[in-house]
């Protein structure tokens, strides 16, 4: 079945610093990626929808230029989190997939900004 | 804005005891996919719903849209320990879909 890798699973930053997240598709070609964040014990909030080839699409009350997203291939997309502060600790996740078969998570990664 | 809910927030049973999460969304949806969540992991799909009042089964679980494609259900009958886990529905508008806020499930044996 269709495998989404995310890494790192888990990262330390320092507040002011930037994280790097990378959501790669291995067996198949992603056009479309989500990106998530989920505070403990609640629901996924989605971040963004991440195009290949084009800019992506934020919704409402995201930062875009705080939390910048590449899409550079049908198989990778990437979040940085830019200048992290210690709200900005949380977990993340990408997926991954299409309308017809529903949908793969990564593995998540957890970002603690001190 | 697309907004989804799902009650109850919480679920405690007994285990052998039935379980039912509900998903509403304000708008008419294209689709609905049921995820499940353990804990300390990530979402892991279960199923999606396509067509106005479908129900498919998967062993002990039946999942159902309704008529108006704007609520569904998941049931679980003769709940297992290995039912443990929040249990999130996901809303599709267009090519983008919203979690509901999801029902966290708990097996007591």
């Amino acid at each position: 079945g269709a495998v989404v890798s995310q890494h790192p699973s888990r990262v330390i930053c320092k507040s002011g610093t930037s994280v790097k997240i990378e959501c790669r598709s291995l067996d198949f070609q992603a056009t479309t990626m989500f990106w998530y964040r989920q505070f403990p014990k609640q629901s996924l909030m989605l971040m963004a929808t991440s195009n290949e080839g084009s800019k992506a699409t934020y919704e409402q009350g995201v930062e875009k230029d705080k939390f910048l997203i590449n899409h550079a291939s049908l198989t990778l997309s990437t979040l940085t989190v830019t200048s992290a502060h210690p709200e900005d600790s949380s977990f993340y996740i990408c997926s991954a997939g299409d309308m017809d078969y529903g949908y793969t998570f990564g593995s998540g990664t957890r970002l603690t900004v001190v | 804005g697309q907004q989804v809910m799902q009650i109850p927030q919480y679920q405690h049973v007994q285990e052998g005891e039935d379980f039912t999460t509900y998903c509403n969304s304000s708008t008419t949806l294209s689709n609905i996919q049921w995820y499940k969540q353990r804990p300390g992991g990530h979402p892991v799909f279960l199923i999606q719903l396509v067509k106005s009042g479908e129900v498919k089964k998967q062993k002990r679980l039946t999942f159902q849209f309704g008529e108006a494609k704007k609520n569904s259900s998941l049931h679980i009958t003769a709940t297992q320990t290995t039912d443990v886990g929040t249990y999130f529905c996901a809303g599709a508008t267009g090519n983008q879909f919203y979690f509901g806020t999801g029902t966290s499930l708990t097996v007591i044996p």
